[in-house]
């Protein structure tokens, strides 16, 4: 069945870029999603890309598709300790309306 | 809208006990999912629903688990009899098929915390 894998875990320093990537295995995608799940919380949507896009920008994110090597990233700008969650990556396509959730990455920024 | 709302938020029981968590998807939505997260696993799908009907619950860990539907505006997770490795956190999550909004977002309660001792 269809994979979505990323690390678990990234540690930056306040003021940093945040790159957060993500690699999935159905050819078929056609959306491909970030969720952010805040301590305590459910995951909520933060961004997402049609398979026939390679970049989205949206203020201090960047999303960037690779989709001959199956790979999505997600780049934070200026990363704030606000910004300190689990993202978790999500793909969906060949005409289901179920997406496939990665295991998610936990950011940690310090200081 | 309220959004997908979750009870009970925490919930600790001891090993045996009936469980049972329970779901207001947002209303009009035609999907509705169940997921389990814990540290070991992460986010696991459990089941979920079409237009009240279930659809895939190959998630569904053993026969102690069951859902149920009865309305589009409710749904319940039952656990029974517990077991410590139960212990997570569950939520529901609910969607809309069409072509208003991001095609494919769950929308996703805040999750009930269960504990089984």
């Amino acid at each position: 069945g269809e994979d979505v894998e990323q690390s678990l875990f990234l540690s930056v320093r306040e003021g940093d870029s945040s790159v957060i990537n993500c690699t999935y295995t159905d050819s078929s995608s056609t959306y491909l999603y970030w969720y952010k799940q805040e301590p305590g919380a459910g995951l909520q949507l933060l961004t997402y890309i049609f398979s026939n896009m390679d970049m989205k920008q949206d203020q201090r994110l960047t999303v960037l598709l690779n989709k001959k090597d199956k790979h999505l990233s997600l780049r934070i700008a200026d990363t704030q300790t606000g910004d300190s969650a689990i993202y978790f990556c999500a793909e969906m396509g060949g005409g289901s309306y179920i997406p496939t959730f990665g295991r998610g990455t936990s950011l940690i920024v310090h200081p | 809208d309220a959004g997908v709302i979750q009870s009970p938020r925490h919930e600790v029981t001891e090993m045996g006990q009936e469980v049972t968590l329970r779901c207001k998807p947002i209303s009009g939505h035609d999907y509705l999912f169940w997921y389990r997260q814990t540290m070991m696993r992460g986010l696991e799908l459990l089941i979920y629903f079409n237009n009240n009907v279930p659809i895939d619950d190959s998630g569904m860990p053993e026969d102690r688990f069951s859902a149920k539907m009865p309305n589009a505006s409710f749904s319940t997770l039952k656990i029974q009899p517990s077991e410590p490795r139960d212990s997570a956190v569950y939520f529901c999550a609910s969607s809309l098929t069409g072509t208003s909004g991001v095609t494919g977002e769950l929308f996703f309660g805040e999750g009930s915390r269960l504990t089984v001792l």
